[in-house]
C-alpha cells in the first residue's frame, strides 16, 4: 500500500484566500484524522471521521475552517478565508482501530 | 490545557546505551497510550503501544512502560542506535486524542 497520501506538500498563498488541503487514506481504513503542528502547541487534533462520518470536530479552531470526507477514500480540509497564523504543517492520519494511527507527509502551509 | 506533556525536548545518549523518554498525562481516563516517531519533512510513525490495562509492552528494542497511579509513561529504547535519532511523541486516548509536545532524542555515535 502507498500510505496516506497528502497533496499538496507544500502551499504558499496570500492571506484571504482559500486553501483546500487534500487526503487519500490507506484503504480499508475506517477512522480518518486531520491534525496541525505548530511549534507553540505541538500536534493537536482538528477533526475525526469514522466511516466518512465526523465524530469530533472540536479542535477545528474556527469557521474558517471545514472538512469534508465525501467518501471512504478522500477527505478535504478547507481554510476560508486564510489568515497569517494559520501557517503551520498539516497531516492527514487513517487507522483501523482508531488507535495506531498511519500518517501522511504533511503539508506544510505558509500564509503570507 | 496540555493533557499530555512531555517535560523534556531533548535527550542526548551515547550509542549502544538506553534512553528513557518520559510522558505524563493528567486525565485519567485515558485507556489507550501510543509512541510515535518522527523524522524531519515526514509523518509520525506508529512505534509501540498500551492499554491501561497492563503496565508493560516490549517490541524488540522498545519498551514501554505505564505507572496508572502517577499518570507516568516511558519509553525505553535498549541499545540505543544513532538511527532512533528523531523527535518521539507520546499521545494518549480515550474519547478524544492527545499528543505530547515532543522529545527529541539524539544518539550520539
Amino acid at each position: 500500500d502507498a500510505g496516506v497520501i497528502q497533496s499538496p506538500r507544500h502551499e504558499v498563498t496570500e492571506m484571504g484566500q482559500e486553501v483546500t488541503l487534500r487526503c487519500k487514506p490507506i484503504s480499508g481504513h475506517d477512522y480518518l484524522f486531520w491534525y496541525r503542528q505548530t511549534m507553540m502547541r505541538g500536534l493537536e487534533l482538528l477533526i475525526y471521521f469514522n466511516n466518512n462520518v465526523p465524530i469530533d470536530d472540536s479542535g477545528m479552531p474556527e469557521d474558517r475552517f471545514s472538512a469534508k470526507m465525501p467518501n471512504a477514500s478522500f477527505s478535504t480540509l478547507k481554510i476560508q478565508p486564510s489568515e497569517p497564523r494559520d501557517s503551520a504543517v498539516y497531516f492527514c492520519a487513517s487507522s483501523l482501530s482508531g488507535y495506531e494511527q498511519y500518517f501522511g507527509p504533511g503539508t506544510r502551509l505558509t500564509v503570507t | 490545557d496540555q493533557q499530555v506533556k512531555q517535560n523534556s525536548p531533548s535527550l542526548s545518549v551515547q550509542e549502544g546505551r538506553i534512553s528513557i523518554l518520559n510522558c505524563d498525562y493528567t486525565n485519567s481516563m485515558f485507556d489507550y497510550f501510543l509512541w510515535y516517531k518522527k523524522y524531519p519533512a515526514e509523518g509520525p510513525t506508529f512505534l509501540i503501544s498500551i492499554s491501561s490495562i497492563k503496565d508493560k509492552n516490549e517490541d524488540g528494542r522498545f519498551t514501554v512502560f505505564l505507572n496508572k497511579s502517577a499518570k507516568h509513561l516511558s519509553l525505553h529504547i535498549v541499545p540505543s542506535q544513532p538511527g532512533d535519532s528523531a523527535v518521539y511523541f507520546c499521545a494518549a486516548t480515550g474519547n478524544q486524542f492527545y499528543f505530547g509536545t515532543g522529545t527529541s532524542l539524539t544518539v550520539i555515535p
